[in-house]
């Protein structure tokens, strides 16, 4: 069964931290992505890597940075986490061309 | 700016109704056209997709309607059970743009026993 897993399913960190979110999935996907989850918002891109090293700014990349050194991971780093980044963060891979997104369970994050 | 336009926000129906939620885009360049389902505490998973060649897709009792002239499409849900609650988020993605997803703001769906 495919799978993308998300390392931590809650978090609450303190204004100023830096934060890792942590993505790996096991269908060899060559497309990972970031996306926020807030009510009313729906879901909202943050950055996208179509290739290991290589990463693309979504909609909303203020505040965000990643990495992705191995095909299968790809991190999400706040480096100065502020309580408008609490949200709910999902993590989704795709093979390549057109087709179905696989999302994991999220994190949902907490800044206080 | 929401690339995709979704309505109604909530949605509550009875047992057996037909539900029905809407979307709306602005990019032409738009080609593949998925409805995604989330149920509480677990990641939105593909309920089905219609690509802009057809004007309809059906799969069990889940509809997609596609209107490519006024660009819009809509997900009907026939015989709704209140195994259908959840929300549910239509989406846009485009060759033109690497096939980047981009997300409506969802639907909440009761459906009353």
């Amino acid at each position: 069964d495919v799978k993308v897993t998300q390392s931590s399913r809650y978090l609450v960190k303190r204004t100023g931290e830096k934060v890792f979110l942590e993505c790996v999935q096991d269908m060899d996907h060559e497309n990972m992505f970031w996306y926020r989850q807030d009510p009313g918002l729906g879901l909202r891109l943050i950055y996208f890597s179509y290739d290991v090293k290589m990463k693309e700014k979504g909609d909303i990349p203020e505040g965000y940075s990643v990495s992705r050194e191995k095909k299968e991971r790809f991190s999400l780093i706040l480096e100065s986490a502020s309580t408008n980044q609490t949200s709910m963060y999902l993590c989704a891979s795709r093979g390549g061309g057109v087709g179905e997104l696989f999302f994991g369970e999220g994190s949902r994050l907490t800044v206080l | 700016q929401q690339q995709v336009k979704q309505s109604p926000q909530s949605l509550i129906v009875q047992k057996g109704g037909i539900s029905i939620i809407n979307c709306a885009y602005e990019n032409t360049a738009f080609d593949y056209f998925p409805w995604y389902q989330q149920f509480p505490g677990k990641g939105p998973a593909l309920l089905i997709a219609i690509r802009p060649d057809v004007s309809e897709k059906k799969e069990g009792r889940f509809t997609i309607s596609f209107n490519k002239s006024a660009k819009q499409f809509s997900l009907h849900i026939m015989d709704s059970q209140p195994g259908d609650s959840a929300t549910y988020f239509c989406a846009a993605a485009s060759r033109e743009n690497n096939n980047d997803m981009r997300f409506g703001a969802g639907t909440r769906l009761t459906v009353k026993p």
